[in-house]
């Protein structure tokens, strides 16, 4: 069974460019879940997905971030324009129920410069 | 918000020790997740504890779920060199939605 899969693993954009990541779960979860972790900080929650719903979107810094989960399949993240302070890891997990434990992708590395 | 102390930050242990690691808060979670993290790579579930009191083992590694749904423990028992890694506790919040609060991280470093 595949894991979750992210895309890019790393991103290199300039500040006020456009960058969109990519997130593909494991097949049949219907739960999706967006992390962010800004370098030596703890792995902050963004938003919640069920099927192609946003349950919960508390996390999401700012109106520069838009996330879409378009037919329940796979999810894009996408920062217009980017900050400085965008720059961290992008996590995707994925779970099965939402009181299930979550399995993560590698993440996307994101800088901006 | 609910939020979550780990500790210790980070630790040097000798090959063959154990190790013991911990996440404490002030408001109760309804289920704990330890997760490992190698560089480059995402978290990895080491053990989910699901109920309070729950005592669950993973070959070397052994978790348990506090009484009073507050705290967490994850042990390590005969440590190895692959063992180096960043260890997270992860406690789900209790406050309607599913998503889960992270600890800052354990970092652990074995002297061979």
């Amino acid at each position: 069974e595949a894991g979750v899969t992210q895309f890019p693993s790393h991103s290199v954009i300039e500040k006020g460019q456009t960058v969109t990541l990519r997130c593909d779960p494991i097949s049949g979860h219907d739960n999706l879940y967006w992390y962010r972790r800004v370098m030596g900080k703890e792995i902050k929650f963004l938003l919640h997905f069920v099927k192609e719903s946003k349950q919960d979107e508390s996390g999401m810094p700012n109106n520069r971030f838009l996330a879409e989960r378009t037919g329940g399949t796979y999810s894009t993240l996408k920062v217009q324009p980017a900050e400085l302070e965008d720059s961290g890891v992008y996590f995707c997990a994925s779970s099965p129920g939402t009181g299930r434990a979550q399995h993560f992708g590698d993440g996307t590395r994101l800088s901006i410069l | 918000g609910q939020q979550l102390n780990q500790s210790p930050q980070s630790m040097f242990i000798q090959e063959g020790e154990d190790v013991s690691m911990n996440c404490t808060s002030s408001s109760i979670f309804n289920t704990w997740l330890w997760y490992k993290q190698d560089p480059g790579e995402g978290p990895v579930l080491l053990i989910a504890l699901y109920k309070a009191g729950e005592l669950t083992s993973n070959g070397r590694l052994t978790a348990q779920f506090g009484i009073t749904r507050k705290d967490s423990f994850l042990n390590i028992s005969a440590s190895i060199p692959s063992d180096v890694g960043i260890y997270f506790c992860a406690g789900q919040s209790t406050s309607g939605t599913y998503k889960y609060i992270f600890g800052t991280g354990t970092r652990l470093k074995v002297l061979a």
